[in-house]
């Protein structure tokens, strides 16, 4: 099973851009559908979107206008850009990964909390 | 979007006491239903993956049951590492969506 490990600032100001990265290792980022989904805090899971190694995506119509999730083969990497953020945005962001777009969800990165707040 | 309803909010169990965990889909939505455990400060972890299918190395008393609309996931002689919350999950179409989750603490 893949080992994943998310990366970035864990604190971004109102209206700015939060971007994490999620490195995979221990295995191919080939043929796999790749995810981020979140948890505010004392919450639920929320689905944001998955990239499939082609660059294919699917996001949540939710979040679908402030949201890009992207691959980069090369790196073992892919990312995650959500625009415009909010307190709203605040939570724990997980990478995840699933073998297909209809699967369960078999790996999970260890998460990072980002706060928004000035 | 398919919104799935958990019952109980929260539940407190004695040991070895059994659990049942019920997850209702507001559509049918088959078996691809899946169920995970996330203790606190960690990440959601497979339990049991289409309604019904285990997961190795997770251990036995850990079942699910369901298809359509109706899925249970049931804790056989709990134990006080199963202090966790519990969340369903279904895959069968876009977007996922997540239950908002059981917590069960030991008595």
């Amino acid at each position: 099973q893949v080992q994943l490990q998310e990366s970035g600032p864990g604190l971004v100001k109102p209206s700015e851009t939060l971007s994490l990265t999620c490195t995979v290792s221990g295995g191919s980022i080939s043929s796999y559908y790749w995810s981020w989904i979140r948890q505010p805090p004392g919450k639920g899971l929320e689905w944001i979107g998955y990239v499939y190694y082609s660059g294919s995506t699917n996001y949540n119509p939710s979040l679908k206008s402030r949201v890009t999730i992207s691959i980069d083969t090369s790196k073992n990497q892919f990312s995650l850009n959500l625009t415009s953020v909010t307190a709203a945005d605040t939570a724990v962001y997980y990478c995840a990964g699933q073998y297909s777009s209809s699967s369960c969800v078999d790996s999970w990165g260890q998460g990072n909390l980002v706060t928004v707040s000035s | 979007e398919i919104v799935l309803t958990q019952s109980p909010d929260f539940q407190s169990v004695t040991p070895k006491e059994k659990v049942t965990i019920t997850c209702r889909a507001n559509q049918t939505i088959g078996s691809s239903l899946h169920w995970y455990q996330q203790k606190p400060d960690q990440s959601p972890k497979l339990l049991i993956k289409y309604a019904s299918q285990s997961i190795s190395g997770v251990p036995s008393r850990f079942s699910g049951s369901g298809s359509g609309t109706d899925f249970t996931l049931t804790i056989n002689s709990l134990e006080a590492e199963d202090a966790a919350a519990y969340y369903c999950h279904q895959s069968s179409s876009l977007p996922v969506t997540f239950g908002q989750g059981t917590k069960v603490e030991i008595k």
